[in-house]
């Protein structure tokens, strides 16, 4: 299993509170990505980082940012939470995003309930 | 995903075979990749196709065709752990986009 782990990996917060969630790697890959996961839905792109302080957007970016200051962490903050944003969170890395397969390794997600 | 349109569910029997379809629209490809994500789980790595025709992984193939936008992922042999979803996701350089995923619910 690829080296992955996020925290916290549970969380309550209240509206209008500031969240971070970190995301942690070992396997010194390249990529880092945060998603979001909704019920009945799939995987939708938060922001995701090519390398240590390169950053870009995602589908959903709004409401969140992100900082990458080591290659092994990948910081997600929400800097006033709101319900809209409880979800599953779900951090993953890849080697690539070029040619090859450069597949995505997926921590094991931190479920966000924003009261 | 907005671009990519994959059946909400599917059923099947065990020891049958199904076939998932993926329909996706994106300027710029470098990529079609199929997952698995079993219910509270994080989802993990099935198959990767970037020129067209078949890839075969044991039980699990993925087709693709560029030039109509479609892939498919074939289940041989289906087997009971493999109730689970499986999402469908093509790569624009750095970005990879999700289809919303196919549950499928094999039955003795």
């Amino acid at each position: 299993d690829a080296g992955i782990t996020q925290s916290p990996r549970h969380k309550v917060t209240e509206t209008g509170t500031p969240v971070t969630l970190r995301c942690h790697q070992t396997e010194n890959h390249r990529y880092m990505y945060w998603y979001r996961q909704d019920p009945g839905h799939g995987l939708r792109l938060i922001h995701y980082s090519y390398g240590v302080k390169d950053t870009d957007k995602g589908e959903v970016s709004d409401g969140y940012s992100v900082s990458r200051s080591k290659t092994e962490d990948f910081l997600l903050t929400l800097e006033s939470a709101t319900s809209s944003q409880t979800s599953v969170y779900f951090c993953a890395i890849s080697e690539g995003a070029g040619t090859g397969t450069n597949e995505q390794y997926f921590g094991p997600g931190t479920r966000l309930t924003v009261t | 995903g907005q671009n990519i349109d994959q059946p909400t569910e599917m059923t099947a029997t065990e020891g049958a075979i199904v076939q998932i379809n993926c329909t996706y629209q994106t300027s710029g490809f470098n990529g079609l990749f199929w997952y698995q994500q079993h219910a509270g789980e994080a989802p993990t790595f099935l198959s990767y196709n970037v020129l067209d025709g078949l890839e075969e992984k044991g039980r699990f193939s993925s087709f693709l065709s560029r030039s109509k936008g479609y892939s498919y992922l074939l289940l041989k042999e289906l087997q009971m752990k493999d109730s689970a979803s499986y999402l469908c996701a093509h790569r624009d350089a750095g970005k990879s986009t999700f289809g919303d995923g196919t549950t499928l619910t094999v039955k003795p």
